[in-house]
């Protein structure tokens, strides 16, 4: 039972550059989530997959952020365009989903340092 | 929107004593989450209340629904260093919603 996993672990990038970042959700779950937790930060959340269903993306904060989640199981979170105030951890969590507030169950994080 | 607080938002504490961090939703909820981040690490979930005036343990962990379903404590008794980390509430987004809406966390650093 293997949990969510992230990838990569660290990121370094030049300011300007496109990033992706990937998750791997716990197998079964149809809801997939990316947050943003800066240092010492509490929890931001960006996008959310359920199912096959339209993605909830009203926390991306510009469109140069942008994720997708194929065939209801990876997802990919791409930056475009990075900037230095891009740097954080980008976690992903995924939850069985079908019921209201089921409980989420989070990878290790992608640590993103924009140079 | 709905709007989850969590107080204090650090506190520092002589391991054995007690801490306890407060959680209050704006809205009703239907369940409350807790987590609990260890430094460098991701969010865990701990326990998920459902029911009105619902108390649950975890060993020395005490976690409380209040009757309006609208706050919620964690209580750890005889702090020790494993508890150090932030310990995050959370709570359904909005009636029916699938997302959860988290506090800002409570750091909790212990003193050996």
């Amino acid at each position: 039972g293997a949990g969510v996993s992230q990838s990569p672990s660290n990121k370094v990038t030049e300011k300007g550059k496109d990033v992706e970042l990937r998750c791997d959700p716990i197998s079964g779950h149809t809801a997939l989530y990316w947050y943003r937790q800066s240092l010492g930060q509490g929890l931001e959340f960006l996008i959310y997959f359920q199912g096959n269903s339209a993605p909830d993306k009203s926390g991306l904060p510009s469109d140069r952020f942008s994720a997708e989640r194929t065939g209801g199981s990876v997802s990919t979170l791409t930056i475009q365009r990075t900037q230095q105030e891009d740097s954080a951890v980008y976690l992903c969590a995924s939850s069985s989903g079908g019921r209201v507030g089921a409980p989420q169950f989070f990878g290790p994080g992608t640590r993103l340092t924009v140079l | 929107g709905q709007q989850v607080m969590q107080i204090p938002q650090y506190q520092h504490v002589q391991e054995g004593e007690d801490f306890t961090t407060y959680c209050n939703s704006s809205t009703t909820l239907s369940n409350i989450q807790w987590y609990k981040q260890r430094p460098g690490g991701h969010p865990v979930f701990l326990i998920q209340l459902v029911k009105s005036g619902e108390v649950k343990k975890q060993k020395r962990l005490t976690f409380q629904f209040g009757e309006a379903k609208k706050n919620s404590s964690l209580h750890i008794t005889a702090t020790q260093t494993t508890d150090v980390g932030t310990y995050f509430c959370a709570g359904p987004s909005g009636a029916g919603s699938y997302q959860l809406t988290f506090g800002k966390g409570t750091k909790l650093s212990v003193i050996p």
